[in-house]
């Protein structure tokens, strides 16, 4: 099975709205982390945003918010206020708990924003 | 800081020849990783380490092989290249605790002829 599900290839969104990037996982591990990377079309790696399986609140840094159901083990990236620069890929990562370091990535959201 | 570097930026290479990607860091983090990135596959983890001298395997390992016997340096080699090694490399790096928050490397695009 699939440890990291995004079912959206591409997405679209208009300038100065909002949009949401799904992101499911599969983990029987009650320790782990959530993770959120842009890729631009300049190739590198930027990370967003973290959520840990055992943090309350959900994650926010800036535009972007992790909404966070642990139940439907769904991380989805909300991006506020859509601008130009963020046309990129996006990435979901998750990392199990224990003492390795084996993250594990989903295949990617294509986003584009419209003027 | 000079964050995550990685050495070459591209590389052509014909079947059956062999080279290292260098990767390098200078923040004295304890975790590295190697992964490739192909079109609709994501990122993949090739091999991992979690300290000097000690290194694992990730989900795609074969064909390469890694070291570490400094906290500095992961280099990546491939053995024997094949064009189903043709990808984007990445290195990252992180420290052991917290989020474990990866850096990337610029990355290696990498054709095999």
């Amino acid at each position: 099975a699939q440890k990291i599900t995004q079912t959206q290839p591409g997405m679209f969104v208009q300038e100065k709205e909002a949009v949401t990037l799904d992101c499911t996982y599969d983990t029987s591990d009650p320790s782990y982390g959530l993770f959120w990377y842009k890729q631009p079309s300049s190739g590198e790696m930027i990370f967003l945003i973290y959520q840990g399986s055992y943090d309350q609140q959900n994650a926010t840094e800036g535009r972007y918010s992790l909404n966070f159901q642990k139940a439907r083990k769904s991380a989805n990236l909300v991006i506020s206020a859509s601008q130009l620069g963020d046309s990129a890929m996006y990435f979901c990562a998750m990392r199990e708990g224990g003492t390795g370091n084996q993250f594990y990535f989903g295949t990617g959201t294509s986003l584009t924003v419209i003027p | 800081n000079a964050g995550v570097t990685q050495t070459p930026k591209f590389q052509v290479l014909k079947t059956g020849q062999s080279m290292t990607l260098q990767c390098a860091q200078d923040m004295n983090h304890e975790y590295m990783s190697w992964y490739r990135q192909d079109p609709g596959m994501g990122l993949r983890l090739i091999h991992y380490s979690v300290g000097a001298g000690i290194t694992d395997q990730g989900e795609v390992p074969n064909g390469y092989n890694v070291s570490r016997s400094t906290t500095e340096d992961f280099p990546l080699r491939l053995l024997s290249a094949a064009p189903s090694q043709t990808s984007v490399y990445f290195c990252a790096s992180s420290y052991r605790g917290g989020t474990y928050e990866q850096y990337f490397g610029p990355g290696t695009r990498l054709t095999v002829t």
